[in-house]
């Protein structure tokens, strides 16, 4: 079964720097999908940025970008220019690309509160 | 613009009541997700649908039941409500199955069982 770890249960950075937020995972699979899930205190999950495991090069969305090093099993968020409003709970997701029976189910690592300090 | 609605948004029950969780999306999506999500874990899936009249079992199901009689519905109902389903439920709706397509979420429904 993939497992998805977040080592970091908390994190804080100051606005305008950069802070990065680690995430491992498990599976035997070559091909898969990786997620970065951002959840503000008002509750709604929101979709920060994903990464197809066959695409080498690394995914980035305006400030954010992710260093994905296959081999490692390693898929970390790099938040650049921190602002009050990126201060989330972040969570990190795996998928498997197929269809069909458990590969429906994104599997979320336990996540890692981010503070910003003004 | 609305996505995926959930109602209600709070709920306080006592054991062995019963309710039902409505989940509404208007993006015409085939697929759609109940999570739970309890404190230090991540989120779990307890049912899901792949499509109007199906429904099928994610990881964990026991103590729920689910339908989705009309496409843009997913009701996850609860039939004796028990303390170790106190929890946030989330619903999440998607376009198709393919891996890269991401899975839009609701608010959540913070649920607690007396």
């Amino acid at each position: 079964a993939q497992t998805v770890t977040q080592s970091q249960p908390e994190m804080s950075v100051q606005e305008a720097e950069t802070v990065t937020l680690s995430c491992t995972y498990d599976t035997s699979e070559s091909d898969y999908y990786l997620f970065w899930y951002k959840q503000p205190p008002s509750r709604q999950m929101i979709l920060v940025i994903r990464q197809e495991a066959y695409k080498q090069q690394n995914a980035t969305e305006n400030r954010f970008s992710v260093n994905f090093q296959k081999a490692a099993k390693s898929f970390s968020l790099k938040i650049s220019d921190s602002q009050l409003g990126d201060a989330a709970m972040y969570f990190c997701a795996y998928r498997t690309p197929g269809s069909g029976g458990s590969n429906y189910k994104l599997t979320f690592g336990k996540g890692t509160l981010l503070t910003v300090n003004p | 613009n609305a996505g995926v609605t959930q109602t209600p948004k709070f709920r306080v029950l006592k054991t062995g009541q019963s309710m039902t969780l409505l989940c509404a999306q208007d993006m015409n999506h085939e697929y759609m997700y109940w999570y739970r999500q309890d404190p230090g874990m991540g989120l779990r899936l307890i049912h899901y649908s792949v499509g109007e009249g199906t429904t099928a079992k994610g990881e964990v199901p026991d103590g729920y039941n689910v339908s989705r009689l009309k496409k843009q519905n997913f009701l996850l109902g609860l039939e004796s409500a028990a303390p170790s389903q106190t929890s946030v439920y989330f619903c999440a709706s998607s376009y198709s199955d393919r891996g890269n397509q991401p899975q839009h979420f609701g608010d959540g429904t913070r649920l607690s069982i007396l």
